[in-house]
């Protein structure tokens, strides 16, 4: 079965810290996997995916996430973060071959403080 | 919000009414689907469409169903509300490439609040 994790519901950190937003999955095959962000009262937005290739993907707004096939990992990353980035983030996986269905992980709570 | 609107924003309802949300989409993008979020749980697929009269279950569509006579719209209607299905519902819409098959990433609506009382 298809599955994304989300171990932290919040991640705190300093504004100008360098922030890890952490994405663990489950999928048949090889994965396509997607950073989104939410913000309150909207729509999710999203950041960034990563469907072949180079395993450092760079996305909007500054943010980038590292594919790890043996740790089936996809953790985002900003080097500097910014009060604006406090959000809601969710990762999603979405199988090769079955392109209808995305699943999504349970959502990390980032807050930014100044 | 990418061409996507959800009617209502907020709905508040009874136990055992039938209630209807609606998704529109300017962007005749070939795939629809109707999330909810719920604390806790993420987002999690209702059902899909890809394309008009073509539908398909997700992973908690029991008490729901959809249509799609048009391309633009896509309506989720609960037969009968129960308290469970109070929730964040989420209209998203996706394309294909130029070969058909490909879908690589969702364009959300700005969801419904629906409370079942």
């Amino acid at each position: 079965a298809q599955s994304v994790a989300q171990p932290e519901d919040q991640v705190n950190v300093a504004e100008g810290n360098p922030l890890t937003v952490k994405c663990t999955y489950s999928v048949s095959g090889n994965p396509y996997l997607f950073w989104y962000v939410q913000y309150p009262n909207r729509g999710l937005q999203f950041l960034l995916k990563y469907i072949t290739g180079d395993n450092l993907v760079k996305g909007s707004y500054g943010f980038e996430a590292e594919f790890n096939k043996s740790q089936t990992s996809f953790h985002l990353k900003k080097p500097s973060a910014l009060v604006s980035d406090s959000a809601l983030y969710f990762c999603a996986v979405r199988e090769l071959y079955n392109f209808n269905k995305f699943y999504f992980g349970s959502g990390t709570k980032l807050n930014v403080k100044p | 919000d990418a061409g996507i609107t959800q009617s209502p924003r907020h709905k508040v309802t009874e136990t055992g009414t039938p209630v209807t949300l609606r998704c529109h989409q300017t962007e005749n993008h070939r795939y629809m689907y109707w999330y909810r979020q719920d604390p806790g749980h993420g987002l999690r697929l209702i059902h899909y469409s890809y394309g008009v009269k073509d539908t398909d279950k997700g992973e908690v569509s029991d008490g729901y169903s959809v249509s799609r006579s048009k391309t633009e719209d896509f309506l989720l209607t609960l037969e009968s509300a129960t308290s469970s299905q109070t929730s964040v519902y989420f209209c998203a819409i996706s394309e294909a490439s130029v070969g058909g098959e490909t879908n690589e990433k969702l364009f959300f609506g700005s969801g419904t609040q629906l409370s079942v009382l």
